[in-house]
């Protein structure tokens, strides 16, 4: 069975400052990964996908995520936060055939001024 | 236009009543899905159609019935409400069943009193 967890619970970052949100999957074979972000009172949009290929992933919204086989991790990032980045960040892990979806417990993510 | 529609945002009942949340999508997906966001906000998957036909049917009390009229929608009817089923009711489509990235509707805020 697949999971994911996201040690982090609730982050807080200046604006400006760089961002980084770990992920740590389980998955026997090779996973599809992804990163999703819920702004408050909304639904959830894809930041970025990893399925095969550059294991250095861009996304919307300036974010970047690094799929590392060997550590099982897939963790985000972001150079310079803006306020409007204070969200709820989801790591989540499918796989080929797969229907389901595993999400992490969710990272929050607060942005000081 | 809206992917993935879902009425209604807000819902209020009170326990004992059955209610039914609707979900469209206009991207011509195959599979379609219904998601619990719990308070804690974990989601949680609960079904899954694929071209009309139920995949995924998690550890869901049978009060909940999901009804796939055509590709293009999945709806949730819930009997008897309790307390327990307060939460956020996501639904997501994707292409096909092999693990592709799902894009979620706004959400469905059930609160029973």
């Amino acid at each position: 069975a697949q999971s994911v967890t996201q040690p982090d619970i609730h982050i807080t970052v200046s604006e400006g400052a760089s961002l980084e949100l770990r992920c740590n999957y389980s998955y026997g074979a090779t996973p599809y990964l992804f990163w999703y972000v819920q702004s408050p009172g909304q639904g959830l949009q894809l930041l970025l996908k990893y399925f095969s290929g550059d294991t250095l992933v861009q996304g919307i919204k300036g974010f970047e995520a690094e799929f590392k086989r060997s550590q099982s991790s897939f963790n985000l990032r972001k150079p310079s936060v803006h306020w409007s980045d204070a969200a709820e960040y989801f790591c989540a892990v499918g796989a080929v055939g797969n229907y389901k979806l595993s999400f992490g417990a969710g990272t929050t993510v607060t942005v000081r001024a | 236009d809206t992917a993935v529609s879902q009425t209604p945002k807000y819902l209020v009942t009170q326990m004992g009543n059955d209610k039914s949340i609707k979900c469209e999508q206009n991207l011509g997906h195959d599979t379609m899905y219904w998601y619990k966001q719990d308070s804690k906000k974990f989601l949680k998957i609960m079904f899954s159609y694929n071209n009309k036909e139920l995949i995924i049917n998690e550890t869901v009390p049978n009060r909940f019935s999901p009804k796939s009229p055509d590709k293009a929608h999945l709806n949730l009817h819930i009997n008897s409400l309790e307390l327990g089923d307060s939460a956020v009711y996501f639904c997501a489509s994707s292409q096909s069943e092999r693990g592709d990235t799902q894009y979620f509707g706004p959400g469905t805020r059930l609160t029973v009193l």
